[in-house]
């Protein structure tokens, strides 16, 4: 059952236009995610959040920023798309206790094609 | 550079057979986890076995882990085509929890 929703699914635009991609979990869970995947399935993770608040921002372009109005949601801004950002952009909620302590849970991902 | 790695790179099996995929990590764990992402999807948690558990299993699946040897494997038994899939392991633990996967490997399941 799916619990962290993403939108769109799909999109493709052009280089040097701005695009924004939605995440909002309904697992009640404090920390999001947003991991990158390339063509060849290798994840890497880009930001996390922790109610609301960064706590882990890896090397990434300034171009890419996100964005966060309250803890089940968490959006991703690109300003000035390069082609190097054709990826799947996959948003992950992780929970506080027991098991979904360490386990995350993603969405179904974003996929952005950069023409 | 990868914290994890998965081996073999690819697998092709036929529907019934059992198979293999083993993870090599280089950090220390509190957990070893297992994914499975199916096209179009994303990763789905399949196992999660403490640094102080030698085996577990779930339902078809059996994941082993050696800390010494710093390995893992997981087996699926009875494979089935929607086992089609590539498959992640991914040491847990730490500060900030960041969770790194393995490059993945693609297991291919053929009736």
């Amino acid at each position: 059952e799916t619990a962290v929703f993403q939108t769109p699914n799909y999109h493709v635009t052009q280089v040097g236009n701005e695009v924004s991609f939605n995440c909002k979990q309904t697992l009640g869970h404090d920390t999001m995610y947003w991991y990158k995947q390339d063509s060849k399935k290798l994840l890497k993770i880009m930001f996390s959040y922790n109610n609301k608040q960064l706590i882990v921002n890896e090397t990434v372009p300034r171009r890419f920023s996100p964005q966060s109005s309250d803890k089940a949601h968490l959006n991703l801004r690109i300003k000035s798309v390069e082609p190097e950002d054709s990826a799947v952009y996959l948003c992950a909620s992780r929970g506080l206790g027991g098991r979904d302590a360490e386990t995350l849970y993603f969405g179904s991902g974003t996929r952005l094609t950069v023409l | 550079s990868q914290l994890a790695e998965e081996n073999p790179w690819a697998l092709s099996v036929h529907e019934g057979e059992s198979v293999t995929v083993n993870c090599s990590y280089k950090t220390s764990i509190t957990a070893l986890q297992w994914y499975r992402q199916k096209s179009g999807e994303g990763p789905a948690q399949l196992i999660l076995i403490r640094s102080n558990e030698r085996e577990k299993r779930n339902g078809r699946l059996r994941a082993t882990l050696d800390t010494s040897s710093q390995s893992s494997s997981l087996s699926i038994t009875a494979t089935r085509c929607e086992d089609t899939a590539v498959y992640f392991c991914a040491p847990s633990g730490g500060s900030n929890y960041k969770l790194t996967f393995g490059k993945g490997t693609l297991l291919t399941v053929t009736p």
